[in-house]
Order: C-alpha cells, then sequence, then structure tokens
C-alpha cells in the first residue's frame, strides 16, 4: 500500500480563521513533507520532517506552522492567511532509511485551499 | 546543482497514436530521475523511476522511459495514448547534496483528442 490521505479533500476560510490540514501515512515512513502547488506549476517545497523533526524549512511565513505528532501524522496549523496562500497542499512521504537519492517521495491528493 | 528541463509545455497527440515527453536533466553526476503524472485537482502519482539499475525503465500504465547519459535525457513514452492518459506530467530529479529535496521540470500538459 502506497497511499498516503489527506483531509480536508477542500477547504475554504477567512484571513482572521485559523484552521488546520491533516496528512496520515501508514507506510512505516519516516520523512514527510508538505509542499504548496499555485496552478500550471509544479509543487514547491514548504517543510520536511525527518523522523519527526523539523528537518528543512524553506523559509515559510510563520502563518504557516507544520506539527508532526506522531511518525504516520502530520498537520498543517494554518492562521491569518492571505488570498495568495490559496492552492493545492501536498503531502508526501519516503522512507528515510538512508537510500538517499532513490527513495521514493509518495503523494496524497493535496488539500484545495481557497482564502477570501 | 542539479536541473531538469522538460522541452515542452504541451503536447497534443490523437488517441491510439505514440506519446513522446521530453526531458533533459544536468548533473555532474548520477542522477536520480523521475517521471510523475497529476489528473486534474489530483495529487501527483509516480510513473517510473530511473534507479541505475537499468537504463530502459518500465513504469505504470504503460509508460516508460530510457535514461540516455549521452544525451542527458530521460524521455517518457508510451506507443498508444488513451484518453485517461490526459494529465499534466512531471519530470524529477534529486538535489544533490539533499535526501529530500527534489526538482520538478515545469511540466508537459498532455492532451488527448478522440
Amino acid at each position: 500500500d502506497t497511499e498516503v490521505t489527506q483531509t480536508p479533500k477542500h477547504l475554504v476560510m477567512g484571513m482572521t480563521n485559523k484552521k488546520s490540514l491533516k496528512c496520515e501515512q501508514h507506510m512505516g515512513h519516516r520523512a514527510m513533507y508538505w509542499y504548496k502547488q499555485k496552478a500550471k506549476k509544479p509543487p514547491e517545497l514548504m517543510f520536511v520532517y525527518s523522523y519527526e523533526k523539523l528537518s528543512i524549512n524553506e523559509s515559510v511565513p510563520s502563518r504557516f506552522s507544520p506539527e508532526c505528532p506522531n511518525s504516520s501524522l502530520l498537520n498543517l496549523h494554518l492562521h491569518a492567511l492571505q488570498p495568495e496562500d490559496s492552492a493545492l497542499y501536498l503531502c508526501a512521504s519516503s522512507q528515510d532509511g538512508g537510500a538517499g537519492g532513490w527513495e521514493t517521495q509518495y503523494f496524497g491528493p493535496g488539500t484545495r485551499l481557497l482564502v477570501l | 546543482a542539479q536541473s531538469v528541463t522538460q522541452l515542452d509545455s504541451h503536447v497534443s497527440v490523437s488517441e491510439g497514436t505514440p506519446v513522446l515527453l521530453r526531458c533533459n536533466y544536468s548533473s555532474s553526476y548520477s542522477p536520480s530521475l523521475f517521471w510523475y503524472v497529476q489528473h486534474p485537482n489530483k495529487g501527483l502519482q509516480l510513473l517510473l523511476k530511473y534507479t541505475s539499475a537499468a537504463t530502459l525503465v518500465k513504469g505504470i500504465n504503460g509508460f516508460e522511459a530510457e535514461f540516455k547519459k549521452s544525451e542527458t535525457s530521460f524521455h517518457l513514452t508510451k506507443p498508444s495514448a488513451h484518453m485517461s492518459d490526459a494529465a499534466e506530467y512531471f519530470c524529477v530529479g534529486k538535489s544533490g547534496g539533499s535526501n529530500y529535496k527534489l526538482t520538478f521540470g515545469k511540466g508537459t500538459l498532455l492532451t488527448v483528442n478522440p
């Protein structure tokens, strides 16, 4: 099974709201990722967790706050977002077993976020 | 640093005809290369990956890609297009020095005409 699940599928929020995106995988992967994808563009990396510790933050604004409560779960907390943050947010996971460049990232279906 | 270039932003084929999506890479060392497909409003699905074990890589749904070091290419092909192949395709490489960072091409939109 190579499934990464994400909830919700769609989210509409105002600029003063607080919401969270959830990602889950049961493949035993120890690296988990958040990406942002704008229309007709490739995904852009936001955060990487390795063994539940934040490994990479690609200079993402603090209104995005990631959390990795356990090895299967990854959250993205959203607060005071701007309309330009509207995008498809993708979660991915990989084994992080030291194979380096050969490891495959498996993507979830994404959450379509609209900020009004 | 590795870079990935998809040579066509849009490819249009007729159903039943061959598909060719072109990708060139630049890397100072043996690259890790992948092809992903993204159907409208969906996540990315892995089609195939190059692992250096074989230069011709077979993937899902009849797709395959050939790694050609002399041409620094990793083109994706399929003998006969199906309507369900219509999607965005990304050629992806692994950035040097990182286990985690992917280098995405800009994507090729494949349209399949009946």
